[in-house]
């Protein structure tokens, strides 16, 4: 089954810092993968996806297919950064479920002033 | 404007009371999921519905079941809460299954 890990549960950083949240997934097909991310008292919404490889809010996120990484990354970070980050994968081989959406466990990016 | 509604937004139960959380959107979107977040597991996916008349089971079924009768409602049921579904719980649309999911605000379950 595809996983998705998040490694660091916490990660704090100071503002003007570079910060990188890293995600791997395990799956060795062809996945799409997502950065959600859910300010405080505000609901999920989407971040990027990889295959838009757009950059949000100074956020951006390059899939590494040899290392099975999806990590994301921000030159410097901004307090309004501060939230908790999901990454996200989909299965999009032929006869796969393509409805399943695997998330991380999170990980509750803190920047400080 | 576009919306996902989900009600109640607060629940506090007895086991083994059914409940039922509904879940509407107004986007015309086929696929609808629901979601459970819990401290330290972050987000698992419970059921998920491609289109009308088409449910199938997420990473964490057991205990749950959902109708999908038409496109905009998305019920979560619970037959007989237990105290292990004490959680928040998330409905979550898109386009298709592929794009960009709108989710929620969230329900907050507590089953004593």
């Amino acid at each position: 089954a595809q996983r998705v890990t998040q490694p660091e549960k916490l990660l704090s950083v100071f503002k003007g810092a570079p910060v990188e949240l890293k995600c791997n997934y395990s799956y060795s097909g062809s996945p799409e993968l997502f950065w959600y991310v859910q300010y405080s008292r505000q609901r999920l919404q989407l971040l990027l996806r990889h295959i838009s490889r757009e950059s949000i809010k100074g956020f951006t996120a390059d899939l590494n297919k040899g290392e099975t990484s999806f990590h994301l990354k921000k030159p410097f970070a901004q307090e309004e950064d501060s939230a908790m980050y999901y990454c996200a994968s989909r299965v999009t081989d032929r006869g796969s479920t393509l409805g399943r959406l695997y998330f991380g466990r999170g990980t509750q990016l803190t920047v400080w002033p | 404007e576009a919306q996902v509604t989900q009600n109640p937004r607060y629940l506090i139960t007895v086991t083994g009371k059914k409940l039922t959380v509904t879940c509407s959107q107004n986007m015309n979107h086929e696929y609808m999921s629901w979601y459970r977040q819990d401290p330290g597991l972050g987000l698992r996916q419970i059921y998920y519905s491609m289109n009308v008349e088409v449910t199938d089971k997420g990473d964490v079924p057991e205990g749950y079941k959902v109708s999908r009768k038409e496109k905009r409602n998305f019920p979560l049921i619970l037959e007989s809460p237990s105290p292990n579904q004490t959680s928040l719980y998330f409905c979550a649309t898109s386009a298709t299954s592929g794009y960009e999911q709108y989710f929620g605000p969230g329900t907050r379950l507590t089953v004593t």
